[in-house]
């Protein structure tokens, strides 16, 4: 049973650039969040999206975007990169996107703004 | 709005011994609490989901208790071994924090041989 999955693993770039960062669902879950974990800080939950459509946001700005396929995967994009984006970002899936369903949480992709 | 704390913020103990974290968070109206593990610059592994109806939950030798009226959540680990040394992070769900995951900064553990 494949779990969650997330590319690439690790990503460099430059301030003003635009990234997108891939993630896989864990077989069977339809639910994708996005998670922003800083250094030395718990995760910030970013957004989530369920049947292709963003159902929730957390307090980020518009240059976080993101993306649900009809196959349940899922992008998440920066534009206009900041210095303060380096960050582990951290996806979690779970089976329905209601409250208290168990997350199941991705590898990570670790972006490095230079 | 739904804060977490967990207390301490690291420790370091010899292996065999017995250990207690400690997660507070401020609305008790919880559906569960989730505690994971993360390792240096990894994903989260989810260790247990307790319950608001449930008292304690068990996997190995793990053991999480739940006190919702107090807001407070333990994890306790039995015979700490080198390998468990991580990042503790626990995760309540509640109504003020439908749909996502709120986190503390965590415990990191380190357990000496």
């Amino acid at each position: 049973d494949a779990g969650v999955t997330q590319s690439p693993t690790h990503l460099i770039k430059t301030r003003g650039q635009q990234v997108t960062l891939r993630c896989s669902p864990k077989s069977g879950h339809d639910t994708v969040s996005w998670y922003q974990q800083a250094l030395g800080q718990g995760p910030q939950f970013i957004f989530q999206y369920y049947e292709e459509e963003e159902r929730q946001r957390g307090n980020f700005p518009d240059r976080f975007s993101g993306h649900q396929f009809p196959n349940y995967s899922s992008e998440l994009n920066v534009n206009a990169l900041l210095l303060g984006d380096s960050a582990l970002y951290l996806c979690a899936s779970s089976l329905a996107a209601g409250a208290g369903i168990e997350q199941y949480f991705g590898p990570g992709t670790r972006l490095t703004v230079t | 709005k739904q804060e977490v704390t967990q207390i301490p913020a690291a420790l370091s103990v010899p292996e065999g011994e017995n250990l207690v974290l400690n997660c507070s968070f401020t609305d008790s109206a919880i559906y569960n609490l989730q505690w994971f593990r993360q390792d240096p610059g990894k994903g989260l592994t989810s260790l247990l989901l307790i319950q608001s109806s449930q008292r304690e939950q068990t996997s190995g030798r793990l053991n999480a208790s739940l006190d919702k009226s107090s807001g407070r959540s333990t994890l306790y680990i039995a015979a700490s071994q080198p390998g468990d040394s991580a990042t503790y992070l626990c995760a309540p769900w509640g109504s003020s924090n439908t749909g996502k995951l709120i986190f503390g900064q965590g415990t990191t553990l380190q357990v000496k041989p």
